[in-house]
């Protein structure tokens, strides 16, 4: 079964300094990994994605993430955080032949000016 | 472009009576669609999924039920409401075309009494 976990129920930074939030993921077969992004009583937006090719992808808002195969591990980064990146981050799994995402538990980013 | 609408925005409905759940998606056809339930404000439960009409899937048994009545149409359903059922439901398509990401309404937050 697939699964997916975020270490950290919170990660601060402070604002113009590099940001990472940890995600590591278990499937079987060749994974297809997301990050998304949470903010107070809204939907959830996609952020990038790892299907194949390069490991590291960029995304929205100047996001990357790192796909490492070998650590099972996707964590996304951001070299100067913003205050307005304050918000709740999930990280998510898709294995080869499902349709559906298995979602992390998410982390907290708060980002102080 | 493709947008995802659900209705209502908030809910407070007793225990013991009736729901529906409304999410609809413009701009695109036959997309899969997706039930979850966010409780706390952290993680997300997928309920049920659906590939096409009458069409539904479901991942955990529970006091819920969904249906697709309509192509881009996805409804969630309960006879009788409990206390746990309260939590944020969101509503998601994911392109048939494309099955890596999932794109998310707005949200309902639905508050049992």
């Amino acid at each position: 079964a697939q699964s997916v976990a975020q270490p950290e129920d919170q990660v601060n930074v402070a604002e113009g300094n590099p940001l990472t939030v940890k995600c590591t993921y278990s499937v079987s077969g060749n994974p297809y990994l997301f990050w998304y992004v949470q903010y107070p009583n809204r939907g959830l937006q996609f952020l990038l994605k790892y299907i194949t090719g390069d490991n590291l992808v960029k995304g929205s808002y100047g996001f990357e993430a790192e796909f490492n195969k070998s650590q099972t591990s996707f964590h996304l980064k951001k070299p100067s955080a913003l205050v307005s990146d304050s918000a709740l981050y999930f990280c998510a799994v898709r294995e080869e032949g499902r349709r559906a995402l298995t979602f992390g538990s998410g982390t907290r980013l708060q980002v102080q000016p | 472009s493709q947008t995802i609408h659900q209705w209502p925005a908030t809910l407070v409905q007793p225990v013991g009576s009736p729901l529906s759940l409304e999410c609809t998606v413009e701009g695109t056809s036959n997309p899969n669609l997706y039930w979850y339930r966010q409780a706390a404000g952290r993680g997300l439960q997928l309920l049920f999924y659906s590939v096409g009409i009458g069409q539904i899937s479901s991942e955990v048994p529970q006091n819920l039920s969904a249906s697709r009545p309509q192509d881009r149409q996805f409804i969630l359903s309960s006879k009788k409401l409990l206390l746990s059922d309260s939590g944020f439901y969101l509503c998601a398509w994911g392109a048939v075309s494309l099955p890596y990401e999932q794109y998310f309404g707005p949200g309902t937050r639905l508050t049992v009494t």
